[in-house]
């Protein structure tokens, strides 16, 4: 079975804060993903990565960054956590992106609350 | 980009009823998923399903990708099986998914 794994279930952060949520997959995927979801607007894509060291932004980058310096190991950075940016945080992973989109897979979530 | 919506937006249903939910896409697509999200937040993969039929257990799902569609039916319901069910799809190839809104299915006893 994929397991996609994430750092914290719930965090609670200070307004201007550093913030790392790391993700990690054990299945040798190439791809791995982050989103956020909140009420009202559902799950949107922050952004991605398909290969170590690369990165694409995705729909609402802004106030983000990430890193991937493994391929097992994707990271979401928040450079100074803002308020608005408290939401839940889903990391996914998919074997590959040659051809067609390969089935992604989603880790438990992190639920942020920045005061 | 890509529109994805879900109807309906809420179900309530008796257990054992049965039940289908559609997900619309506005543009061919070459991902298309379905996954049940439980109340801690996690996400279960259902189906990994761009184009047609699935079924596992007394759930089952199809795709017609010609008329940018995709049907996901429950079949004799369980309590268990409330949650929101949402419909994910990708056209991309290292792409993230767009997700519908979802459906919020409510089974009673």
């Amino acid at each position: 079975d994929v397991k996609v794994t994430q750092s914290s279930r719930y965090l609670v952060k200070r307004t201007g804060e550093k913030v790392f949520l790391e993700c990690v997959q054990d299945m040798d995927h190439e791809n791995m993903f982050w989103y956020r979801q909140d009420p009202g607007l559902g799950l949107r894509l922050i952004y991605f990565s398909y290969d170590v060291k690369m990165k694409e932004k995705g729909d609402i980058p802004e106030g983000y960054s990430v890193s991937r310096e493994k391929k097992e190991r994707f990271s979401l950075i928040l450079e100074s956590a803002s308020t608005n940016q408290t939401s839940m945080y889903l990391c996914a992973s998919s074997l590959s992106s040659r051809g067609s989109q390969d089935e992604q897979f989603f880790g438990p979530g992190t639920r942020l609350t920045v005061l | 980009g890509i529109q994805v919506e879900q109807s309906p937006p809420d179900l309530i249903l008796q257990e054992g009823a049965n039940s289908t939910l559609r997900c619309n896409f506005s543009d061919s697509v070459n991902n298309l998923q379905w996954f049940h999200q439980n109340p801690w937040g996690q996400l279960i993969n259902l189906f990994y399903i761009p184009s047609g039929t699935k079924q596992n257990g007394r759930l089952s799902a199809t795709t017609v990708a010609t008329e940018r569609y995709s049907l996901l039916y429950i079949s004799s319901s369980q309590t268990t099986d409330s949650g929101v069910y949402f419909c994910a799809v990708g056209a991309g190839g290292a792409d993230g998914l767009t997700f519908g809104k979802g459906t919020h299915l409510i089974i009673q006893p």
